[in-house]
């Protein structure tokens, strides 16, 4: 099993430009979701998925967009990438709710906007 | 809503030396709540879980954390700290069956040889 993937590792990206932050898990998770961390702030939540055809926001989701196709796969979009974008960022998957909730994350995505 | 405080952003101690990270949380219901690790540049590992019974509840890497409701903390501890435990802490809480987590802001953990 490769876990929870995240492609790419480093990024930059010049202000207004949009890209998409790949996330794949070969667990079959019900459970995705993507992260932001940021100095002294801890990860913020920025949106979720409980399976195929169901995403929701977090608690920063401004401009970010994501999509869930697959059980495998969970896209994060950049629109229009603004600086305060620069981040790192964390992909998760899980099942979904009770004991065996346990999030397993990716190696995250450094992406600095200029 | 749910939050997470971890009031000590540094720690350093001796190695060999016991360690406790403090961790309080904010929640309405019975909390799902974890700890995890971070080394430099990695993505974060489980160390334990809480999500209900007993209150003392023990992980990897020699770690155990203890639930206390009245005081609504979940504190790490480790009775002999390691080199290789230097890394950063979050401690979370979990809503929604546990899945979407809020963290608290870490501690970063030095360890002096």
């Amino acid at each position: 099993n490769a876990g929870v993937t995240q492609t790419p590792k480093f990024q930059v990206l010049k202000t207004g430009q949009s890209m998409t932050l790949q996330c794949a898990q070969d667990m079959n998770h019900e459970y995705m979701s993507w992260y932001r961390q940021d100095p002294g702030m801890g990860l913020r939540l920025i949106h979720y998925s409980v399976g195929a055809g169901i995403t929701d926001q977090g608690e920063v989701p401004n401009g970010y967009n994501v999509s869930r196709s697959t059980t495998e796969d969970f896209p994060l979009r950049l629109l229009s990438a603004a600086p305060s974008q620069t981040s790192v960022y964390f992909c998760a998957s899980s099942w979904a709710g009770g004991r065996n909730n346990e999030q397993f994350f990716g190696p995250g995505t450094r992406l600095t906007v200029l | 809503a749910q939050s997470v405080t971890q009031p000590d952003i540094h720690i350093t101690v001796s190695e060999g030396a016991s360690l406790e990270l403090r961790c309080n949380y904010s929640y309405g219901a019975t909390p799902y709540l974890f700890w995890y690790v971070q080394s430099p540049g990695q993505g974060l590992q489980l160390l334990l879980k809480y999500f209900s019974g007993d209150t003392l509840v023990q992980g990897i890497k020699g770690f155990e954390a203890e639930f206390k409701r009245s005081q609504s903390s979940f504190n790490l501890r480790k009775p002999s700290v390691h080199w290789s435990d230097a890394a950063e802490y979050f401690c979370a809480v979990g809503a929604g069956g546990g899945n979407k987590l809020t963290f608290g802001t870490g501690t970063q953990l030095k360890v002096e040889l």
